[in-house]
């Protein structure tokens, strides 16, 4: 158990709809990153979060949105999903963004 | 595309023998990590090497990084049926607040 947290554990929606994702970081850590995973593949970047900033951002549309609260949790934001949205969804915490990130174990989202 | 490759895709081995995977990389980078996923799950983080060394240790895990190769390996040694697993290694850039990672070693061990 690495203590990062995620919910809800399994997601499904349907395209064009929009979804939220949560994530609470390890105790002590203020960095929060997100990934997608699709089936076969290694996880994908999208971007992290520093002490409530966007903190660098991989290859993904505005349509992904992040937000990093004050006690350091966070959000996933994804706006009018598409088919290829479906995929598990990892964030990851460190303190500091060069440390050892430690994941939660995911969240699965299954786009109709 | 994937900073990092891993090699070889799949690899399957008896109970007992040592497992060596490999991952290549393009980029300059400040850190190297080795992961570990079951069945689709969360992450584990196994071993971070930095830029600067050359071999790293962790119980049977052994980590060695080649920056004028661009490449890393890491050695699982006397390998158990509990390995089994995903392996992806992931570069931490050195201008960007992100890993990057490879598309994994499917590592099977036969008991």
């Amino acid at each position: 158990e690495t203590g990062v947290t995620q919910s809800p554990t399994h997601l499904i929606k349907t395209r064009g709809q929009q979804v939220t994702l949560r994530c609470s970081s390890q105790s002590g850590h203020n960095t929060v990153s997100w990934y997608q995973q699709a089936l076969g593949q290694g996880p994908q970047f999208i971007f992290q979060y520093y002490r409530e900033e966007e903190n660098g951002r991989g290859n993904f549309p505005p349509r992904f949105s992040g937000l990093q609260f004050p006690n350091y949790s966070s959000e996933l934001n994804v706006n009018a999903l598409e088919l290829d949205d479906s995929a598990l969804y990892l964030c990851a915490s460190s303190q500091g963004e060069e440390e050892t990130q430690y994941f939660g174990p995911g969240t699965r989202l299954l786009v109709l | 595309s994937q900073q990092g490759e891993e090699d070889p895709q799949a690899l399957s081995i008896q109970e007992g023998e040592n497992a060596t995977m490999n991952c290549s990389y393009k980029t300059s980078i400040n850190n190297l990590q080795w992961y570990r996923q079951n069945s689709g799950r969360g992450l584990v983080h196994l071993i971070l090497i930095r830029s600067n060394e050359r071999e790293k240790h962790s119980g049977r895990l052994r980590v060695t990084l080649d920056t004028s190769k661009k490449s890393s390996s890491l050695l699982i040694t006397a390998s158990r049926a509990a390995d089994t697993a995903s392996y992806f290694c992931a570069t931490d850039d050195l201008n960007a607040g992100k890993s990057t990672f490879g598309d994994g070693t499917t590592l099977t061990v036969k008991p």
